[in-house]
C-alpha cells in the first residue's frame, strides 16, 4: 500500500534559518507527491506538487522540494525562515489511476523570532 | 475566482443524532472528495466522486456514512447515529476533470472544512 512517513511532528527553526521539513514514501513506482500547508483553523493550501516532470520543485512561499528516487525522498525546504511560515505541513502521495490523496502525519513547524 | 466552500463551520451535535455537512466546489470541477481530519487518525480520505462514475467508498469507516452528489455539484456527507469518535474535522476538496498535460496529476483545491462536535 502507498504511504508516506515524515519525520518530526514539531520542528523548530530560528527566523531567517534554513527550514527542512522531512517526508520519504512508499511506493513500487514513482508516486505523483504533493505538499500542503494548513494555516490555524484553515483548509489546506497545496504548497508544490512533483509529477516527474522535474525532480527539483519550486512552489509558493519559497518553498522548494527534491524528489529523490534512490532515497525515496521529497524533502521540503526554505532557505530562509519567516514568521508567517508558522503553520503545519503536510506530505502526501499519490499513485496514478487511484486519485485519493495519502496523507504523511504532519509537521508544526514553529518559528522562533 | 470562489473556492471551495464548506457549511456549516463549526457543528455541535449530540450522540446518536444524524448530521449533513455540505461542500460546493469550485465552478467547472469534476471531482469532489471528502477526507476527514482528527487527532489520532490524521488526514484520512472518505469517498470521491468523478463526474457521473460510481463513487469510491473505500475510505468510508462505516455503514452509518454516506455522501452524495447532485447533478454534478454540490456533494453532502452524511453521518447518521453519531457517535465521539466521529468528532473531527471534514474536509472537502474539488480538482478538474482535465489533466493539464500527459504525466500532470489533478491539483486539489481545498476548503476550510467543518469542525464537528459530537457530545
Amino acid at each position: 500500500a502507498q504511504s508516506v512517513t515524515q519525520l518530526g511532528s514539531h520542528v523548530s527553526v530560528s527566523e531567517g534559518a534554513l527550514v527542512l521539513l522531512r517526508c520519504n514514501y512508499s511506493s513500487s513506482v514513482p508516486p505523483y507527491l504533493f505538499w500542503y500547508v494548513q494555516y490555524p483553523n484553515q483548509g489546506l493550501q497545496l504548497l508544490l506538487k512533483y509529477t516527474s516532470a522535474a525532480t527539483l520543485v519550486k512552489g509558493i512561499n519559497g518553498f522548494e522540494a527534491e524528489f529523490k528516487k534512490s532515497e525515496t525522498s521529497f524533502h521540503l525546504t526554505k532557505p530562509s525562515a519567516h514568521m508567517s511560515d508558522a503553520a503545519e505541513y503536510f506530505c502526501a502521495v499519490k499513485r496514478e489511476g487511484n486519485e485519493k490523496l495519502t496523507f504523511g502525519t504532519g509537521t508544526r513547524l514553529t518559528i522562533i523570532p | 475566482g470562489a473556492g471551495v466552500s464548506q457549511s456549516p463551520s463549526n457543528k455541535v451535535t449530540e450522540k446518536g443524532k444524524d448530521v449533513e455537512l455540505r461542500c460546493d466546489p469550485i465552478s467547472g470541477h469534476t471531482a469532489l472528495y471528502w477526507y476527514r481530519q482528527s487527532l489520532g487518525q490524521g488526514l484520512e480520505f472518505l469517498i470521491y466522486f468523478q463526474g457521473n462514475s460510481a463513487p469510491d467508498k473505500s475510505g468510508l469507516p462505516s455503514d452509518r456514512f454516506s455522501a452524495e452528489r447532485t447533478g454534478g455539484s454540490v456533494s453532502t456527507l452524511t453521518i447518521q447515529r453519531t457517535q465521539q469518535e466521529d468528532s473531527a474535522v471534514y474536509l472537502c476538496a474539488s480538482s478538474p476533470g482535465t489533466l493539464e498535460r500527459e504525466g500532470d496529476s489533478y491539483e486539489q483545491y481545498f476548503g476550510p472544512g467543518t469542525r464537528l462536535t459530537v457530545t
